[in-house]
């Protein structure tokens, strides 16, 4: 049973629109909550991260809103360019090991 | 600095034999992790080791067997594979435990028939 919940599990969007992909949990213990991207044929890498104090990080055109009573947490990313497409891992930590959603496939149509 | 390394990328295995996948890093990384990653499942821990000397089970450790060889080596063994291990392995490395980013390398596919 998969502790943190992501959806959906694939999108399309154009190039210069919106994506946004959701993740919720249960477990309060979470202490962190990374975001991982990972591209066909290569291994995830750490994209950006929130910590639970926080309602909302931004680099650049990614940025994570945190809703902690509602115990959800996602990734916008604006103005998508197709070099955004790749497969996208929400995550959270609890006792130093990280649970991982079932990850969201991301296509940016030019 | 190449990271994360390992071996093999590809390997298709029938039931029953066994096989060890390498991994190195050249991060001076103390904590080092062993994942499996499965189509609709995301990632799952199999196996980790806070530091030189030390591993613990993850969420899925049965059918495997880890080694920290060296601050820089930590193998994962399957005994005797089942087509149920089939799936894309992935070694990570973080500072430490504490640490919130975790390097991966780039995968080794399995099959087992």
């Amino acid at each position: 049973q998969q502790q943190v919940k992501q959806s959906p599990q694939s999108l399309i969007v154009q190039k210069g629109g919106i994506s946004i992909i959701n993740c919720a949990y249960e477990n309060t213990a979470f202490d962190y909550f990374p975001w991982y991207q990972q591209f066909p044929g290569k291994g995830p890498a750490l994209l950006i991260a929130i910590r639970p104090d926080v309602s909302e990080k931004k680099e650049g055109r990614f940025t994570i809103s945190f809703n902690k009573s509602a115990k959800q947490f996602s990734l916008h990313i604006m103005d998508s360019q197709p070099g955004d497409s790749a497969t996208y891992f929400c995550a959270a930590r609890n006792d130093y090991k990280l649970s991982f959603g079932a990850g969201t496939t991301v296509t940016v149509r030019a | 600095n190449a990271g994360v390394t390992q071996t093999p990328k590809f390997q298709v295995l029938k039931t029953g034999q066994s096989m060890t996948l390498q991994c190195a890093q050249d991060m001076n990384h103390n904590s080092m992790y062993w994942y499996r990653q499965d189509p609709g499942m995301g990632l799952r821990l199999i196996y980790y080791s806070a530091s030189e000397g030390t591993t613990d089970k993850g969420e899925v450790p049965n059918g495997y067997n880890v080694s920290r060889l060296n601050k820089r080596e930590f193998s994962l063994r399957l005994e005797s594979a089942a087509p149920s291990q089939t799936s894309v392995y992935f070694c990570a490395s973080s500072e430490d435990v504490r640490s919130y980013e975790q390097y991966f390398g780039p995968g080794t596919r399995l099959t087992v028939t």
